[in-house]
C-alpha cells in the first residue's frame, strides 16, 4: 500500500484561508467516501478533525472543512489561528478493510 | 470519558518480538474495533492492522504481513499488538485508535503511544 500524497508543507498568514491536499488513487480516496483528517502537534497525540470526507466530529471549529473530487480529497482550514499550526494527515479506506495514510503536511502559521 | 492507557517503552534487539499493550476504559469495549498505528520517528503514520473487540476478527497491513499479529481481551478491556522479527526500521512510537464509527477509519481516540527501540 503506498502513502497518499500530500504536499510537504503549506503556510498562511493569521486570517488567511490554507488548503492541504491529498491526492490517492481509484483504488482508495476515488473510490471511496472514507477519507479522515488528523492534526498533530509536535510530540502529542493526532486528533481527529474530519470524516467521511466532510463532516466534522463535535469540537472542531467550523473554519475546517473538507471536501474532495475525483482521487483528491482536500481540507481548508480558513481564518488560520497560530494554533492551527501542526501536521495534517489525511487517511482513506483503501478496500478490503484496509486503510492507508498520507505522507502528512506541516502547516506554518506565518 | 474514553480513555487508553497503553505499556510503557521498550528496547529490543533486531530478531527479537515485542508486545504492547492498550487498556481501555470509559466504553463498550467490545462494541468496537481497535486500529494500530506507528510513527518512525520524524515521519508519517502507518496504519498496522485492527481487531474487532466483540468477535476477534483481524486485518492486517500487507506491509506486516506475517509479521504482526493484534489480539484482544475483552474481560481486561485490552488489545495487543505483536511485532515480530524486529529491525532497525521497526523502530517507532505505535499508537492504539479507536474506530468511532462502526469501522470506517474514524479514529477519535487515541493512546499516550508506545516507543519501541530497535538497537543492536
Amino acid at each position: 500500500q503506498s502513502a497518499l500524497t500530500q504536499p510537504r508543507s503549506v503556510s498562511g498568514s493569521p486570517g488567511q484561508s490554507v488548503t492541504i491536499s491529498c491526492t490517492g488513487t481509484r483504488s482508495d480516496v476515488g473510490a471511496y467516501n472514507y477519507v479522515t483528517w488528523y492534526q498533530q502537534h509536535p510530540g502529542k497525540v493526532p486528533k481527529f478533525m474530519m470524516y467521511d470526507v466532510s463532516k466534522r466530529p463535535s469540537g472542531v471549529p467550523d473554519r475546517f472543512s473538507g471536501s474532495k473530487s475525483g482521487n483528491t480529497a482536500s481540507l481548508t482550514i480558513s481564518g488560520l489561528q497560530a494554533e492551527d499550526e501542526a501536521d495534517y494527515y489525511c487517511c482513506s479506506y483503501a478496500g478490503t478493510y484496509t486503510w492507508v495514510f498520507g505522507g502528512g503536511t506541516t502547516l506554518t502559521v506565518l | 470519558q474514553v480513555q487508553f492507557v497503553q505499556s510503557g517503552a521498550e528496547v529490543k534487539k533486531p530478531g527479537a518480538s515485542v508486545k504492547v499493550s492498550c487498556k481501555a476504559s470509559g466504553f463498550t469495549f467490545s462494541s468496537y474495533v481497535i486500529h494500530w498505528v506507528r510513527q518512525a520517528p520524524g515521519q508519517r503514520l502507518e496504519w498496522m492492522g485492527w481487531i474487532h473487540a466483540g468477535n476477534a476478527n483481524t486485518k492486517y497491513s500487507q506491509n506486516f504481513q506475517g509479521r504482526v499479529a493484534i489480539s484482544r481481551d475483552a474481560s481486561a478491556s485490552t488489545a495487543y499488538m505483536e511485532l515480530n522479527s524486529l529491525r532497525s526500521e521497526d523502530t517507532a512510537i505505535y499508537y492504539c485508535t479507536r474506530d468511532w464509527l462502526d469501522n470506517s477509519g474514524s479514529f477519535d481516540s487515541w493512546g499516550q503511544g508506545t516507543l519501541v527501540t530497535v538497537s543492536s
